[in-house]
């Protein structure tokens, strides 16, 4: 399964943008771009995945780089609600297997 | 909409002890999965069920573990006996299918002394 890399941390003002990278230069053609996030004493959430074009939900938006080996998680207006760990995961689609596997993330912390 | 059920959500025992953790998915939802969080760790699948069949369990210390899903609904793990390592909290997730996004419970969090 291709690997992804992210920072272990990254700070954010209320209401300003937050912008999370992830590289995953080994992906394949197959491989869809997942984000979870997960909250303080919480499961993980699904946020958003992409393939290859751009995608906007009510959530957050996910920007795919065009050789498609980097993705950006962007988080529009940053609430204190948003402090989580971001999880950026690469799954096969098209295959018996299809399981997500987990990094050690990105953890947002939002200051008012 | 109820989600993902699981209980308990904190269970405190002595190494050697049994313990067993119970989820309940989202109705209609095909896939179950059991996953295990270190602290500060991201969740490490044990494994995974589309409907009764386990269909990935490479990741289960099968002497020790054990899980089961009669009629393809609720599910059990249980460890057995437990050690002091095995302090984590345990995360059972569901999905329509093997594609689909994931749903997942609040977690169980065990602590063995």
């Amino acid at each position: 399964d291709a690997k992804t890399t992210q920072p272990n941390s990254m700070e954010s003002n209320e209401e300003e943008p937050v912008h999370l990278p992830c590289n995953h230069s080994t992906i394949s053609g197959t491989d869809y771009i997942h984000w979870y996030r997960q909250l303080p004493s919480q499961g993980p959430e699904y946020v958003i995945h992409g393939l290859t074009s751009n995608v906007n939900n009510r959530m957050a938006s996910l920007a795919i780089a065009e050789d498609r080996k980097s993705s950006t998680l962007i988080l529009h207006r940053a609430t204190l609600r948003d402090a989580a760990v971001y999880y950026c995961i690469l799954r096969r689609q098209f295959s018996n297997t299809g399981k997500l596997i987990f990094g050690q993330g990105t953890t947002l912390q939002v200051k008012p | 909409e109820a989600g993902v059920v699981q209980s308990p959500r904190y269970k405190i025992i002595e190494k050697k002890q049994p313990v067993a953790f119970w989820c309940n998915p989202i109705s209609g939802h095909n896939t179950l999965y059991w996953y295990l969080q270190n602290l500060g760790q991201g969740p490490e699948l044990l494994i995974r069920y589309e409907n009764e069949e386990a269909v990935d369990d490479s990741q289960l210390p099968k002497d020790r573990f054990s899980a089961e899903r009669l009629k393809g609904v609720d599910s059990t793990l249980k460890i057995q006996p437990a050690e002091l390592g095995d302090s984590a909290v345990y995360l059972c997730a569901s999905s329509l299918d093997l594609s689909g996004e994931l749903f997942f419970g609040e977690g169980s969090r065990l602590t063995v002394l």
